[in-house]
């Protein structure tokens, strides 16, 4: 089954920098790469995804990259601001049955104002 | 559309009492997913239905744990008897697949539990 590994555990930056989460997947099969948001006690909210036909999808200050080659793709947020702080997941979902999307074990983000 | 709706969202009971936890999926959903979450393990997988379906319960920690879907709207997680290291946050979560990919997982709010 997909294997799906998180970098870093933790992040902290100064408002204002960039922040890039890593995350490695295991199985070539998977076409599908979307990223949660979760702030402390809430669901986890999806904030943006990638599909495997495409490198780079971008959403305001929020974009990832994807190397299907590699198998990794990145979350890149600029500009942070404090609201930003919260731990984020990547996830990899392999397609035609439907369902098997795997977690990366998330990121803490931290803004420092 | 209210999103995935979850019952109760706080459940606090006593070791080897039996607990139910509830999802109501996202109208034309037509998969469900049932997700323990953790500090510890982080976000699991425990089993998922497709059309009310049980396809994948290998998720699932033990006997103690079980999961109807009995029509498309509604779904339960049950826990007998429940431990104290059943203890986490129980999301619920509804997507639909369209063609070839796997649309997007939306979660419920959660359950958190507290087994004493």
């Amino acid at each position: 089954g997909e294997n799906v590994e998180q970098h870093p555990s933790t992040l902290s930056v100064q408002e204002g920098d960039s922040a890039v989460i890593k995350c490695t997947y295991s199985d070539s099969a998977s076409n599908y790469f979307p990223w949660y948001k979760q702030e402390l006690g809430k669901r986890p909210q999806l904030i943006i995804d990638i599909r495997s036909n495409v490198g780079e999808k971008k959403d305001q200050r929020i974009a990832v990259t994807l190397n299907k080659t590699a198998k990794h793709f990145s979350l890149h947020i600029t500009e942070t601001q404090p609201e930003d702080s919260a731990v984020y997941f990547c996830a990899a979902s392999i397609p035609l049955d439907g369902s098997d999307m795997r977690f990366g074990a998330g990121t803490r983000l931290t803004v420092k104002p | 559309d209210a999103g995935v709706i979850q019952s109760p969202r706080h459940e606090v009971t006593e070791m080897g009492q039996e607990v139910t936890l509830r999802c109501k999926p996202i109208s034309g959903h037509d998969y469900l997913f049932w997700y323990r979450q953790t500090m510890m393990r982080g976000l699991e997988l425990l089993i998922y239905f497709n059309n009310n379906v049980p396809i994948d319960d290998s998720g699932m920690p033990e006997d103690r744990f079980s999961a109807k879907m009995p029509n498309a709207s509604f779904s339960t997680l049950k826990i007998q008897p429940s431990e104290p290291r059943d203890s986490a946050v129980y999301f619920c979560a509804s997507s639909f697949f369209a063609r070839e990919y796997q649309e997007t997982q939306y979660f419920g709010p959660g359950t958190r539990l507290l087994v004493l």
